[in-house]
């Protein structure tokens, strides 16, 4: 099965610096790369998800970059702010219309902004 | 749509006992997923369902752990008996079969002592 390891687990930064989360993945056949975010006692929530036919996609402050020969994807925050202090978990699934879905998460990196 | 509801939010309980959580997914997804969140292991996919259909419960840690989708818009997950270990929030959540945004509950915090 899918195996999705994330770097770092900790990330310490200060308030306008950026944030880089990394993410590998181990089956190659896997098309969709979704980013989650988990704020203190809530429930994760989508904040960008990237395709394998594309190598990159920004939203305002945060973007994601794929490299498919590698295997790995990554999120990137600039300008931080302390509302961005969250756990942010990676995940990667295929996606294939009507058959079966399944989306395998990172273990999350816990990201603080220091004022 | 007030998204996914699960319940309860919180339930504690003593070892040995029968533990139900259940949610209800958004109202037209075709897929519903079961994950474990603890700080050991991260969020772990227990089962998910499409169309009701258990598709893939290779997650289930062991036979103490069932879970069920009768319809399209319930599920519940059991454990018998419980025990300290299964302490963690459980998250539902449900998507479109296509693969596109998985959205959760606000999951349930059980405490088994």
């Amino acid at each position: 099965g899918e195996n999705v390891e994330q770097h770092p687990s900790t990330l310490s930064v200060q308030e306008g610096d950026s944030a880089v989360i990394k993410c590998t993945y181990s089956d190659s056949a896997s098309n969709y790369f979704p980013w989650y975010k988990q704020e203190l006692g809530k429930r994760p929530q989508l904040i960008i998800d990237i395709r394998s036919n594309v190598g990159e996609k920004k939203d305002q402050r945060i973007a994601v970059t794929l490299n498919k020969t590698a295997k790995h994807f990554s999120l990137h925050i600039t300008e931080t702010q302390p509302e961005d202090s969250a756990v942010y978990f990676c995940a990667a699934s295929i996606v294939s219309g009507g058959s079966n879905y399944k989306l395998t998460f990172g273990k999350g990196t816990l990201l603080t902004v220091n004022p | 749509d007030a998204g996914v509801i699960q319940s309860p939010r919180h339930e504690v309980t003593e070892m040995g006992q029968e533990v139900t959580l259940r949610c209800k997914p958004i109202s037209g997804h075709n897929s519903l997923f079961w994950y474990r969140q603890t700080m050991m292991r991260g969020l772990e996919l227990l089962i998910y369902f499409n169309n009701n259909v258990p598709i893939d419960d290779s997650g289930m840690p062991e036979d103490r752990f069932s879970a069920k989708m009768p319809n399209a818009s319930f599920s519940t997950l059991k454990i018998q008996p419980s025990e300290p270990r299964d302490s963690a929030v459980y998250f539902c959540a449900s998507s479109f079969l296509s693969g596109t945004e998985a959205f959760f509950g606000q999951g349930t915090r059980l405490t088994v002592v």
